[in-house]
């Protein structure tokens, strides 16, 4: 069964400070790896895809890796803002027809000043 | 340009009662997906479209669900009969093809009272 795995479930840091989320994937066969981040009450919003030959690619202070033979990812946010707060979901889609997507649970993010 | 639009962005209706959401999608993306997003969880797949294809149905959770894409543009997701647990957000995502990146609409909340 396809299935995606985020952790942690949700963060706390400070304004400034650096995080990073992790993600695990079993999806097969893989096509791609998205990183979204989705503001309360809006749609989630991309901001990095990754393909199986990419193992890092860069969105401003966001900063996501692949490595596609532990099958992990990883979004890194550098510096903080408040703006930052949401949650940041792992989407994985596979080489199936329609490029199903398989969803994260999420991380809650949460920057306080 | 405009981006996806759904409609409306806030609906309340009685169990038992049907009801249509409706999603825009971006002028030229072929392909279209509703997700739901009920309180606490992940995005759960429910139906795709692309171009005048059959649509994948295979995330539909039940017979009240369907959904139809008229013109191969808009979109409506019909919920018959409508239960408690049908309450969540309905969003609708559009690509340019199927591989591509998904973006997102804003969503509609679905309440059953």
């Amino acid at each position: 069964k396809n299935q995606v795995e985020q952790s942690p479930q949700s963060l706390i840091i400070l304004e400034g400070k650096n995080c990073t989320l992790q993600c695990n994937y079993t999806v097969s066969p893989f096509s791609n790896l998205r990183w979204y981040k989705q503001d309360t009450g809006r749609g989630p919003v991309s901001l990095t895809i990754m393909t199986f030959s990419e193992n890092t690619k860069s969105n401003g202070r966001y900063t996501a890796t692949l490595d596609a033979d532990t099958k992990q990812s990883s979004l890194h946010i550098t510096a903080s803002q408040l703006s930052d707060s949401a949650s940041y979901i792992c989407v994985v889609g596979t080489k199936a027809a329609g490029n199903k997507l398989t969803f994260g649970g999420g991380t809650r993010v949460l920057v306080k000043p | 340009g405009a981006g996806v639009s759904q409609s409306p962005s806030n609906k309340v209706t009685e169990k038992g009662k049907d009801v249509e959401l409706r999603c825009d999608p971006i002028s030229g993306h072929t392909a279209l997906y509703w997700y739901r997003q009920s309180l606490g969880q992940g995005l759960e797949f429910l139906i795709y479209f692309q171009g005048n294809s059959a649509p994948d149905k295979s995330g539909l959770p039940s017979d009240r669900f369907s959904a139809e894409r008229t013109g191969g543009s808009v979109s409506t997701l019909t919920i018959q009969r409508t239960q408690q647990e049908d309450s969540a957000v309905y969003l609708c995502a559009s690509s340019t093809i199927p591989e591509g990146g998904q973006y997102f609409g804003p969503g509609t909340r679905l309440t059953v009272t």
